[in-house]
């Protein structure tokens, strides 16, 4: 069984760029939430999708952006990149509220 | 409302014991609790629904208070291979999402 992917694993931006990052989940999970991991702050909740619906949202700036499709398959977006945006991004996928996360290897962005 | 997890660090020999507690301000549906290594994802290690069971998982095991909102993760007999940084995360009553403490970074030693 095919684990979360993300895509692409690494990148490397200049401010005032935007950034689109890829989630796949695992085959079946219809739930994929985002986060933003940093050394300081630990794991930041951003979004959580549900067949295709925002079902929650963190308190990021509206820079940040998601959506799904209809595989189930996630994207986030962020617009007019910053250096503080630098941070790892992780997706995570459930099958839903009884059941524990699956999270992707993450993307590594890092904004100069 | 991110849950308060403590302590924030904790270094132990081999077969040690030690206990990680979580705690939030709000009225929790579950608790979740994760471990990831240096350089890698997450990982789930168990969940605990409203209802103040207790589950194991290997030498790991954990408790839920739901009248405190509060969960401890116990960790008996430690081996080098749990070193790591372990996270609780909470979901709330309601549709709200599964955010996160700041982590404890857990060190065991030979």
């Amino acid at each position: 069984k095919a684990g979360v992917t993300q895509t692409p694993r690494y990148l490397i931006k200049t401010r005032g760029q935007q950034v689109t990052l890829s989630c796949s989940p695992i085959s079946g999970h219809r739930s994929v939430s985002w986060y933003q991991q940093t050394p300081g702050q630990g794991l930041q909740f951003l979004f959580e999708y549900f067949s295709e619906t925002q079902r929650n949202k963190g308190n990021f700036p509206g820079r940040f952006s998601g959506r799904q499709f209809s595989n189930s398959r996630s994207e986030m977006n962020v617009s007019t990149l910053e250096l503080g945006d630098s941070a790892l991004y992780l997706c995570a996928s459930s099958t839903g509220g009884r059941y524990g996360y699956t999270f992707g290897s993450g993307t590594r962005l890092t904004v100069v | 409302q991110q849950p308060v997890q403590s302590p924030q660090a904790v270094i132990l020999r081999e077969g040690e014991d030690a206990v990680i507690n979580c705690s939030s301000s709000k009225a929790l549906y579950s608790v979740h609790w994760y471990r990831q290594k240096h350089g890698e994802a997450p990982v789930f290690l168990m969940i605990l629904l409203k209802g103040g069971e207790q589950k194991g998982h290997e030498k790991i095991s954990a408790s839920f208070n739901e009248k405190k909102q509060q969960s401890s993760l116990y960790l008996t007999a430690s081996q080098l291979s749990y070193s790591g940084t372990y996270f609780c995360g909470t979901v709330g009553s309601g549709n709200t999402p599964l955010v996160f403490g700041k982590g404890t970074r857990l060190s065991v030693i030979a």
